[in-house]
């Protein structure tokens, strides 16, 4: 069974510096990884999705690494914004349209 | 851009009540998906399907049915509500090429 883990729970950072991310799961073989933003009380939005077969993805001020080997996934945000604060998911994809999800990162930006 | 709407963003209903919650996506998405989120145990995954009349069980589809007579239209059914399903429900969508999802606002449920 697929397992992921996103530490740390939560982040405060001041604006401008670079956010990172991470998520780690435990089976490398996954079809795709996606990473989602949740404001409180509102749905997933999807961020970025990085295929299998692919290191990263890029939009905008995100970018999302992927190594399987090592079983990582890293979502990078520069210069972040008070803006950006939210909680961040990560996602792995398995074969059977099933998608096995992260806790989540909370992040703020302080002003 | 995918568009996935549900039918209420609160709900509020009586203990052995039945519960429908609506979900309706505007790409022409194959597959589309249940999930329930709570505090401490992220989301999980009650039922999805995978074409009209299709539909497989997900990790907590005790408690639930749903039903999906067109493409565009997924419901998640609550036979006979009780407490410990209050929570927060959401409805995802993926085209059948890839499963990247797309998700809906979420309904806050709250069963009294």
């Amino acid at each position: 069974k697929q397992e992921v883990t996103q530490i740390p729970a939560a982040l405060s950072v001041p604006e401008g510096e670079n956010l990172v991310l991470n998520c780690s799961f435990t089976d490398s073989a996954i079809y795709n990884l996606q990473w989602f933003r949740q404001d409180p009380g509102k749905g997933l939005t999807s961020l970025l999705l990085i295929q299998s077969s692919q290191r990263e993805q890029t939009s905008g001020r995100l970018n999302a690494s992927l190594d399987k080997s090592s079983g990582r996934s890293t979502l990078y945000i520069a210069a972040s914004q008070p803006g950006d604060s939210a909680t961040y998911l990560c996602a792995a994809s398995s074969n059977d349209y099933k998608l096995s999800f992260g806790a989540g990162t909370t992040v703020t930006v302080r002003a | 851009d995918v568009k996935v709407t549900q039918s209420s963003r609160y709900l509020v209903k009586r203990t052995g009540e039945k519960v429908f919650l609506e979900c309706v996506q505007d790409m022409d998405h194959e597959n589309m998906f249940w999930y329930r989120q709570d505090p401490g145990l992220g989301l999980r995954l009650i039922y999805f399907s995978y074409d009209v009349k299709m539909k497989e069980k997900g990790d907590i589809p005790e408690g639930y049915s749903v039903s999906r007579e067109k493409k565009e239209r997924f419901s998640l059914i609550l036979e006979s509500a009780s407490t410990n399903q209050t929570s927060m429900y959401l409805c995802a969508s993926s085209p059948w090429t890839y499963n990247e999802q797309f998700f809906g606002p979420g309904t806050r449920l709250t069963v009294l």
